[in-house]
């Protein structure tokens, strides 16, 4: 089975732009997670949606957004890109059957962002 | 609110060398725990987890004890390899479901 995919893989941009970020899940994962990891630290969680609708957010600004589309897959969007939003942003999709917990996340490879 | 709190890295040793990773948590109710590896230019992989309290977490020759009156999950292997250089994540998901990682601890094992 594929594993969770993201795109782009690079991505570099001028501070005040606008970004999107992509990720399918794993065939069957009905939910996705986003995480921003900063050079040098731990995940950070952004949000976390499930059969299309927003099931946790985390401590970031409203230029974060995201969505899930009926296929399960998932779009974050950065707007007024910050020189501070320069990470590793990565897509997570898990498994929610009975219920809310989620047991185990498994990770795509990341899209890395650069803020020039 | 929840919080994971790692050993401080890098962490340096020789091939065949006994490793432990410290972790610490504090959370409400039972969280499940993890270790999340992840290699150079990589993504996190899931290397072990632990749901409930006295389970011990294993793969590729690490293991991990979920201990709650500790509140630990430290991470063990008995011999290294340089293969095993990576940054290691300490990570619990709890009664929120919003998951917390630690900072990483960084492996480095010379030959």
């Amino acid at each position: 089975d594929a594993g969770v995919t993201q795109s782009p893989t690079h991505l570099i941009k001028t501070r005040g732009q606008q970004v999107t970020l992509r990720c399918s899940p794993i065939s069957g994962h009905k939910s996705v997670s986003w995480y921003q990891q900063v050079l040098g630290q731990g995940p950070q969680f952004i949000f976390q949606y499930y059969e299309k609708e927003e099931r946790g957010r985390g401590n970031f600004p409203d230029r974060f957004s995201a969505r899930q589309f009926p296929n399960y897959s998932s779009e974050l969007n950065v707007n007024a890109l910050l020189l501070g939003d320069s990470a590793l942003y990565l897509c997570a999709s898990s498994d929610l059957a009975g219920g809310l917990r989620a047991d185990t996340q498994y990770f795509g490879p990341g899209t890395r962002l650069t803020v020039l | 609110g929840d919080s994971v709190t790692q050993m401080e890295g890098p962490v340096t040793l020789s091939e065949e060398a006994f490793l432990t990773i410290n972790c610490t948590y504090t959370a409400t109710g039972y969280p499940s725990l993890f270790w999340y590896v992840q290699y150079p230019g990589e993504g996190l992989q899931l290397l072990l987890k632990a749901t409930k309290a006295d389970d011990k977490g294993s793969n590729k020759g690490f293991e991990a004890t979920y201990r709650k009156e500790t509140t630990s999950f430290h991470l063990e292997k008995g011999s290294v390899q340089v293969s095993d250089s990576a940054v290691y994540f300490c990570a619990l998901s709890g009664g929120s479901y919003i998951p917390t990682f630690g900072r990483g601890t960084s492996l480095i094992v010379h030959p």
